[in-house]
């Protein structure tokens, strides 16, 4: 079974600064998806970013990008200018290439954004 | 357009009563996801309905969790005689199938409490 690991259960940065959240995943699987979910007190979990297994590029959208090691299994977030909107609970996900197939989360990292 | 919406918001009941919970996928999404976000979590997968039929229900913890989905549009999930173990958030998400990644766009989730 696949799983994710998140080893950082808080984070913090300075408005402005840039921040790295962590995310290790096991798979046998040589086709998967991975993404980065942010879950603010609201409940509603919102796409920050994601990536194809079979990509060597790094993806990347506006502040966010990830710097993805497949033959190490990780899988990390950076985020550049931290905003004060970007505080929240953010939760990396797993998803085999197979339409329909459900994600599997790590287990979140509270990331904190000091004015 | 419209996200997918949950309800009701908030969820209060007694253990061993009956509970249902529904959830309105985005017009034309024809996948259908239900999750169970426990306090402190990440959220993990129950069940996925392709059309009306569910396609995937490994995740229901037990007999006690059904979901319907009879129109292949809203979606309830039913739990009988509630268990104080049962208070969670339960997280529900729509695709459509063929797009691009198969994207899952989340509802803001109902909160269960079983007290």
């Amino acid at each position: 079974a696949q799983t994710v690991t998140q080893s950082q259960p808080e984070m913090s940065v300075q408005e402005a600064e840039t921040v790295t959240l962590s995310c290790t995943y096991d798979t046998s699987e040589s086709d998967y998806y991975l993404f980065w979910y942010k879950q603010p007190p609201s409940r509603q979990m919102i796409l920050v970013i994601r990536q194809e297994a079979y990509k060597q590029q790094n993806a990347t959208e506006n502040r966010f990008s990830v710097n993805f090691q497949k033959a190490a299994k990780s899988f990390s977030l950076k985020i550049s200018d931290s905003q004060l909107g970007d505080a929240a609970m953010y939760f990396c996900a797993y998803r085999e290439e197979t339409s329909g197939s459900r994600l599997t989360f790590g287990e979140g990292t509270q990331l904190t954004v000091n004015p | 357009g419209a996200g997918v919406s949950q309800t009701p918001s908030n969820k209060v009941t007694e253990k061993g009563k009956y509970v249902e919970l529904r959830c309105d996928p985005i017009s034309g999404h024809t996948a259908l996801y239900w999750y169970r976000q426990s306090l402190g979590q990440g959220p993990e997968f129950l069940i996925y309905f392709q059309g009306t039929g569910a396609a995937d229900d490994s995740g229901l913890p037990n007999d006690r969790f059904f979901a319907v989905r009879p129109e292949g549009s809203v979606s309830t999930l039913k739990i009988q005689r509630t268990e104080r173990g049962d208070s969670a958030v339960y997280l529900c998400a729509s695709s459509l199938w063929g797009s691009s990644y198969n994207e899952q766009f989340f509802g803001p989730g109902t909160r269960l409490t079983v007290l």
